[in-house]
């Protein structure tokens, strides 16, 4: 079965810090992508990075990159530079191979990002 | 603008009456899905369509039908709501239904059924 796991249900940063979103992931797939989005609180869904996973670089976008490790099956996003608009939740997920999946992704529980001015 | 609509994004209804949320992209993908977002439960997939005229159930399908007859186009139906299905419902859509592409989500549809 595929899972993700994302252990702090919230947390704190102070505006211009950098800070590091956990997520760790169990799949029996080779072939899988790894994803973070970003929910505010009007609630949409905004993609922000994916991290393929024969993919031997770390991905990045603009202030987001994503710390790949692979053999410990963690996925953390790392966010630079932190701004009063990065308050929001934060959703890891996961997109098996076709093979043995719908296409569906497969969501985390969530962390949610406050930002202190 | 790429991107994914949902209408309607705000929606109070009363038990047994029929409605249909739609969802369209304009990105030309093939895959598309629709999720339900509940606290405590998360995200979970209802249907989903690898491509036209393809669509099978998810993780949720009770009390759910869709249909895909244009590539562009994913409505959900609901044929008599009921309060267990007061969520906040997402169509997402992607190039494909493989592991190495993003889904992109539509902005969301609040629906209460009293």
């Amino acid at each position: 079965a595929q899972k993700i796991t994302q252990t702090q249900p919230g947390m704190f940063v102070q505006e211009k810090e950098a800070v590091t979103l956990d997520c760790t992931y169990d799949t029996s797939d080779q072939s899988y992508g790894l994803f973070w989005y970003k929910q505010p609180s009007s609630g949409e869904m905004i993609f922000l990075i994916y991290q393929g996973s024969y993919d031997e670089q770390n991905a990045t976008e603009g202030r987001y990159s994503l710390n790949f490790q692979k053999a410990r099956k963690s996925a953390n996003l790392v966010i630079s530079a932190s701004q009063l608009g990065d308050s929001a939740m934060y959703f890891c997920a996961m997109r098996g191979s076709l093979s043995s999946n719908t296409g569906k992704l497969i969501f985390g529980q969530g962390t949610t990002l406050q930002v202190k001015p | 603008e790429a991107q994914v609509t949902q209408n309607p994004r705000y929606l109070i209804t009363v038990t047994g009456k029929k409605l249909t949320v739609t969802c369209s992209q304009n990105m030309n993908h093939e895959y598309m899905s629709w999720y339900r977002q509940d606290p405590g439960l998360g995200l979970r997939q209802i249907y989903y369509s690898m491509n036209v005229e393809v669509t099978d159930k998810g993780d949720v399908p009770e009390g759910y039908k869709v249909s895909r007859k244009e590539k562009r186009n994913f409505p959900l139906i609901l044929e008599s709501p009921s309060p267990n299905q007061t969520s906040l419902y997402f169509c997402a859509s992607s190039f494909w239904g493989g592991y190495n592409n993003e889904q992109f989500f539509g902005p969301g549809t609040r629906l209460t059924v009293l």
